[in-house]
């Protein structure tokens, strides 16, 4: 299974741009990137997915190296609510759904 | 709030007992996970059911056994229980099969299950 890499812990400011980074350097050419978010007690969110271009949805943007081996999550404006563990996923088969999440990046946000 | 339901939300047992967690999924979704999340070992997927069939299957032990039925819900069965499956069980659920092209699973709030 391909397998991703993020930093333990990351800090930023309340009201700043946050860059979540994630290396995935044996990705497939089918596996789609995918980032969740574990904010305290409570079970995982979808924030965001993609492929190959960069997406933008409400909570964040996604923006994908071109040769795919990483990819950065961007949050443009944390807030005190964004401090959670954010995963970076690669899809690990075609047939179903099959996650393998890392340990993932502790965010703290700062008022 | 996620649209997924799951009971129980605290459950404490003994080692060598038998426990079934419940998860419903959210209205119109077929595909439900199971995950357990401990402090060692981080988030795992267990196993999925689309439509009440097994679709993938993740690090599920031999004692622990799943299914989903025709209302979509589905149940989660841990047996023989251990000290080391004290653990929490994340139940989630998603429109389709799966497969890489579909990125939204939506998770339950989670069953802690605390064996003694």
């Amino acid at each position: 299974d391909a397998k991703t890499t993020q930093p333990n812990s990351m800090e930023s400011n309340e009201e700043e741009p946050v860059h979540l980074p994630c290396n995935h350097s044996t990705i497939s050419g089918t596996d789609y990137i995918h980032w969740y978010r574990q904010l305290p007690s409570q079970g995982p969110e979808y924030v965001i997915h993609g492929l190959t271009s960069n997406v933008n949805n409400r909570m964040a943007s996604l923006a994908i190296a071109e040769d795919r081996k990483s990819s950065t999550l961007i949050l443009h404006r944390a807030t005190l609510r964004d401090a959670a563990v954010y995963y970076c996923i690669l899809s690990a088969d075609n047939y179903g759904q099959n996650f393998v999440f890392g340990p993932g990046t502790r965010l703290s946000v700062l008022p | 709030d996620s649209g997924v339901t799951q009971t129980p939300k605290h459950l404490i047992t003994a080692t060598g007992q038998r426990v079934t967690l419940r998860c419903s999924p959210r209205s119109g979704d077929l595909s439900v996970y199971w995950y357990q999340q401990s402090l060692d070992q981080g988030l795992q997927f267990l196993i999925q059911y689309y439509n009440g069939e097994e679709r993938a299957k993740g690090n599920i032990l031999e004692r622990f056994s799943a299914q989903q039925f025709p209302d979509l819900h589905s149940e989660l069965n841990l047996s023989s229980l251990e000290l080391g499956d004290s653990a929490l069980y994340f139940c989630a659920s998603s429109v389709g099969p799966g497969g890489t092209g579909q990125g939204e699973q939506y998770f339950g709030p989670g069953t802690r299950l605390t064996v003694t």
